[in-house]
C-alpha cells in the first residue's frame, strides 16, 4: 500500500532563510512524487515532480525537491523563503499505473514571518 | 493550460436536501477524475474515482449511494451529495489528469466548501 509522511506540522522560518519540509514515502516498485500548495479555501495547485532522471528537481515559485531512493524521501526546499510562501504543503505519491490516484500526506502548514 | 474548474465554490443547503458539485476540465480531456474530501485542518482524502463512460471506484468506507458520481463526458464529472446530513459537511475538491499524460499531474480544482444545516 502507497503512503506518504510528513513528519512536521508545521515549518517555522524567517524571511531569506532556507526552508525544508519533509517527506518520506512507502510505495511497491517506483514512485512518482509530487509536491502541492494549497491556500486557504483553495484547490491546490501543483509544484513539481519526480518521475525520474535528476534526483533534484526544479519547479515553480523557486522551488526544488530532491528524491532519496534509500532514504524513501523527498523533502522540499527553497533557499530563500518569502512571506508570500506561507500556505499548506503536501507531499502526494502515486504508483506507476494509469489511472491510480495521489495519496497525500497529512500536509505541513510553512508560515514564513517577516 | 490545463485548468480544472469547479462550481460552486461554495454551497449551503438544509439537511435532506441533495446538492450537485460540477468539476469541468477546460482545455483538456480526462477521461479520469477524482474526488477528493478535505476536513479541516487534514489531509486530502480520495473519495472515489471517476472513469468516463463507466461507473466510478470508490474507496473503502464511501457510501456510493450517498455520493453519487457521473461522468458523462469527457471533460464534466459531477458529484451529487444525497440526502446531505451536517457531518457531510467538508471542503470537496475534484482533479484531473490529461487523459494521455500518465506522467502528467493532477491538476485540481478551486473546491467546494459544502455547508449542511
Amino acid at each position: 500500500a502507497q503512503s506518504v509522511a510528513q513528519p512536521e506540522d508545521q515549518v517555522n522560518v524567517a524571511e531569506g532563510n532556507p526552508l525544508t519540509v519533509k517527506c518520506t514515502y512507502s510505495v511497491s516498485g517506483n514512485p512518482y512524487l509530487f509536491w502541492y500548495v494549497q491556500y486557504p479555501n483553495r484547490g491546490l495547485q501543483f509544484l513539481l515532480k519526480y518521475i525520474t532522471g535528476d534526483n533534484l528537481v526544479k519547479g515553480s515559485y523557486g522551488f526544488e525537491a530532491e528524491f532519496n531512493k534509500s532514504q524513501t524521501s523527498f523533502h522540499l526546499k527553497k533557499p530563500s523563503a518569502l512571506v508570500s510562501d506561507s500556505a499548506l504543503y503536501f507531499c502526494a505519491v502515486r504508483e506507476i499505473q494509469a489511472g491510480t490516484a495521489l495519496i497525500f500526506g497529512k500536509g505541513t502548514t510553512l508560515s514564513v514571518s517577516s | 493550460g490545463a485548468v480544472v474548474s469547479q462550481h460552486p465554490s461554495r454551497v449551503i443547503c438544509k439537511s435532506g436536501t441533495s446538492v450537485k458539485i460540477e468539476c469541468r476540465s477546460l482545455d483538456f480531456q480526462a477521461t479520469t477524475m477524482f474526488w477528493y474530501r478535505q476536513f479541516p485542518k487534514q489531509s486530502l482524502m480520495l473519495m472515489a474515482t471517476s472513469n468516463e463512460g463507466s461507473k466510478a471506484t470508490y474507496e473503502q468506507g464511501v457510501e456510493k449511494d450517498k455520493f453519487l458520481i457521473n461522468h458523462a463526458s469527457l471533460t464534466l464529472s459531477t458529484l451529487t451529495v444525497t440526502s446531505a446530513h451536517p457531518e457531510d459537511s467538508s471542503f470537496y475538491i475534484c482533479s484531473a489528469r490529461v487523459s494521455d499524460g500518465q506522467n502528467s499531474p493532477l491538476h485540481f480544482g478551486n473546491g467546494t466548501r459544502l455547508t449542511v444545516t
